[in-house]
């Protein structure tokens, strides 16, 4: 199974700062099968990134998704008090599907 | 609007057989597949299962609770169900189900999950 790394585990940051998310894959993921989510306390996660780099609908143009190979990051430019969260990785590309630990984003 | 409403989840014996089901609205049911994701208390995502549209001839299980789980739907009643058996501790958490996305799609649906509480 392609086991997902994400770093850091949690990311401390004041509204309006830039926050750079991490997702290692174990093999090699196609970027067409790479996605994020985010979960907030309480709540089903939501897709945020599918395709490595394409926001899901509703998602604003803060979010940016980029990578490929083993190595993907989602990047927040500037953060507003509904993004503190718990993001996480995905991969659907082999098999069974498996997510990353998560990195939560909580304000400073 | 895409509805995904799961129920069934309760408190269960070690050992003990649950059926979880997630019922659909809002959508042609029969076109798409349907994952179940559990969450353990305080932990991340786990992909446990996946059935196929349509007739549901492919179904997939994660090695967690191959054996010991059947994932199956029923196209008239809009609903795909999760057969739990041999329930132990480490089941114990919230089930989420979610319609499969297809290439390109911007959205993806959840329901808002149900609890499975194993336990004496």
């Amino acid at each position: 199974e392609i086991v997902l790394t994400q770093s850091p585990g949690t990311l401390s940051l004041s509204p309006g700062e830039g926050a750079t998310l991490s997702c290692r894959t174990s093999q090699t993921v196609r970027s067409s099968y790479l996605a994020w989510y985010q979960q907030k306390p309480g709540q089903a996660p939501s897709l945020v990134m599918y395709g490595a780099s394409n926001r899901a609908t509703g998602i604003p143009d803060r979010f940016s998704g980029s990578g490929s190979g083993t190595d993907f990051t989602l990047t927040i430019s500037s953060l507003e008090p509904e993004d503190y969260a718990v993001y996480y990785c995905q991969q659907n590309d082999t098999s069974p599907m498996t997510f990353g630990p998560g990195t939560k984003v909580d304000m400073k | 609007e895409v509805q995904l409403v799961e129920s069934g989840g309760e408190l269960v014996q070690p050992g003990g057989s649950l059926r979880l089901s997630c019922t659909a609205s809002g959508t042609t049911f029969s076109l798409y597949g349907f994952n179940w994701v559990r969450q353990a208390p305080g932990k991340g995502l786990e992909w446990i299962s996946y059935i196929s549209s349509s007739s549901g001839n492919t179904m997939d299980y994660a090695d967690a609770v191959k054996g010991r789980f059947t994932i199956s739907r029923d196209n008239a009643k809009s609903s795909v169900y999760l057969q739990m058996s041999s329930l132990g501790d480490d089941d114990t958490a919230v089930y989420y189900c979610s319609r499969e996305r297809w290439f390109g799609d911007r959205e993806e649906y959840w329901g808002q999950g149900t609890v499975v509480i194993v336990s004496s």
